[in-house]
């Protein structure tokens, strides 16, 4: 069975300063995607990052870098100069790939930036 | 601007009411999906469709029904609301081969 596990329920930061929010993941699937979503108070779901298992490289999008490693099953996000605007909810996911259906979800990190 | 619409935002209701969401893409995406969430909590799939006239029930027991008559739209319906089904309920949509889901803005359910 697919499990994310996400052991921080609540951070905080510094603005300004980067952050990194963990996340491990178990699946005796090869081939799978990791996933980070930022949740704000107003309760949309935005995607924010994707890695593939077999991707040799850390995704990076802006300012969200995702350090992944492998042989660890961790998939640690890191935002770097940390907005005020960066409040909120984050969820770890995966999903099996190609053709999985089901994307399963962490219990979730709440980030807080302090100014 | 949102590519994918839930209505309505906010929702209060008696225990026993058929209610039903809405949820419309105008992305094209084939599949989409609902998934309920408590307030701070991780969320479970309910409910997915991989296209047209294709639903599949997801992980998390629930009585809710859902159809896909046309590719954009996509509703969930609670025939008998309930307290216990008091919770945030959130729409996905993905193109096929895609990865990262769009979700719309969800509905908060409230039965009393």
């Amino acid at each position: 069975a697919q499990k994310i596990t996400q052991t921080q329920p609540g951070m905080f930061v510094q603005e300004k300063e980067a952050v990194t929010l963990d996340c491990t993941y178990d699946t005796s699937d090869q081939s799978y995607g990791l996933f980070w979503y930022k949740q704000p108070s107003s309760g949309e779901m935005i995607f924010l990052i994707y890695q593939g298992s077999y991707d040799e490289q850390n995704a990076t999008e802006g300012r969200y870098s995702l350090n992944f490693q492998k042989a660890r099953k961790s998939a640690n996000l890191v935002i770097s100069a940390s907005q005020l605007g960066d409040s909120a909810m984050y969820f770890c996911a995966m999903r099996v790939l190609p053709g999985g259906f089901k994307t399963i979800f962490g219990a979730g990190t709440r980030l807080f930036v302090k100014a | 601007e949102a590519d994918i619409y839930q209505t309505p935002r906010y929702l209060v209701i008696g225990t026993g009411k058929k209610i039903t969401l809405e949820c419309s893409q105008t992305m094209g995406h084939d599949k989409m999906y609902w998934y309920q969430q408590d307030p701070g909590m991780e969320l479970h799939l309910i409910h997915y469709s991989y296209g047209v006239n294709s639903t599949e029930k997801g992980d998390l027991s629930s009585e809710s029904t859902v159809s896909r008559i046309r590719t954009e739209h996509f509703p969930l319906t609670l025939e008998s609301a309930r307290p216990s089904h008091t919770s945030q309920y959130l729409c996905a949509s993905s193109e096929s081969g895609g990865y990262g889901y769009t979700f719309g803005s969800g509905t908060r359910l409230t039965v009393v």
